[in-house]
């Protein structure tokens, strides 16, 4: 049971446009939402997180949209760049999953981001 | 996310064998987490540990997984009698105390492949 969805495996996109990742989730009890960006052969790295309390978080280029009615969630770059072309991940977190915390996230399959010059 | 090591880098091991993962957190960091991440699939949480405490092993297999993170050295990913399927990225994470995500870091990953 994927608990988490991105249903774009791929985005391509043109340099100074903008890029939009959707994200799709099941589980209404998830309360924190997280961006991850991975280029091949490194690590995740964090971009951008949102609480279910909020409907958006920006900073930067980089803004994350949170539609709790919809379980839907979107991460919008703009403008796009190429160095921006990765593998994005959606992640999020249900507190009564561990503990009343957040350590254990839930991962989409990611979405890869090419951004054309 | 470099401050976080994980090695070695790439780990070929023929069934039956073991392999042993290593994770050094960053400096000041008390927390470690271990996620696995398949072919085609996004990561899975495998296990939270702080220094000398396995504090969630519930995504870890019951049988040949198990990890540790001792007062001193790295925190270690251990898999016994190795199968194919165990073929995946095995990522690490770091935080400075509890789990805050804003100031976590993974590191680069080890590449398990099972031949």
């Amino acid at each position: 049971d994927q608990q988490v969805k991105q249903n774009s495996p791929s985005l391509s996109v043109q340099e100074g446009r903008i890029s939009i990742l959707n994200c799709d989730y099941t589980n209404s009890m998830f309360d924190y939402f997280l961006w991850y960006k991975k280029y091949p052969a490194e690590g995740p790295t964090f971009l951008i997180s949102i609480s279910s309390i909020k409907d958006k978080n920006e900073d930067g280029r980089f803004t994350v949209f949170l539609n709790k009615s919809a379980k839907h969630l979107s991460l919008h770059i703009v403008p796009s760049q190429p160095g921006d072309s990765a593998v994005y991940f959606c992640a999020a977190s249900d507190p009564l999953n561990s503990g009343g915390s957040n350590y254990k996230l839930t991962f989409g399959k990611g979405t890869l981001l090419t951004v054309n010059p | 996310n470099a401050g976080v090591m994980q090695n070695p880098r790439h780990l070929v091991r023929r069934r039956g064998q073991e392999a042993r993962l290593r994770c050094s957190p960053m400096k000041g960091h008390s927390h470690v987490y271990w996620y696995r991440q398949l072919p085609e699939e996004g990561l899975k949480f495998m296990v939270y540990l702080q220094k000398e405490n396995i504090i969630d092993e519930s995504g870890m297999p019951k049988e040949r997984f198990s990890a540790e993170f001792p007062k001193e050295g790295p925190s270690i990913l251990r898999i016994q009698q190795v199968v194919r399927g165990d073929s995946a990225a095995y990522f690490c994470a770091s935080s400075p105390s509890a789990p805050l995500w804003t100031e976590a870091f993974f590191g680069q990953g080890t590449r398990l492949t099972v031949v």
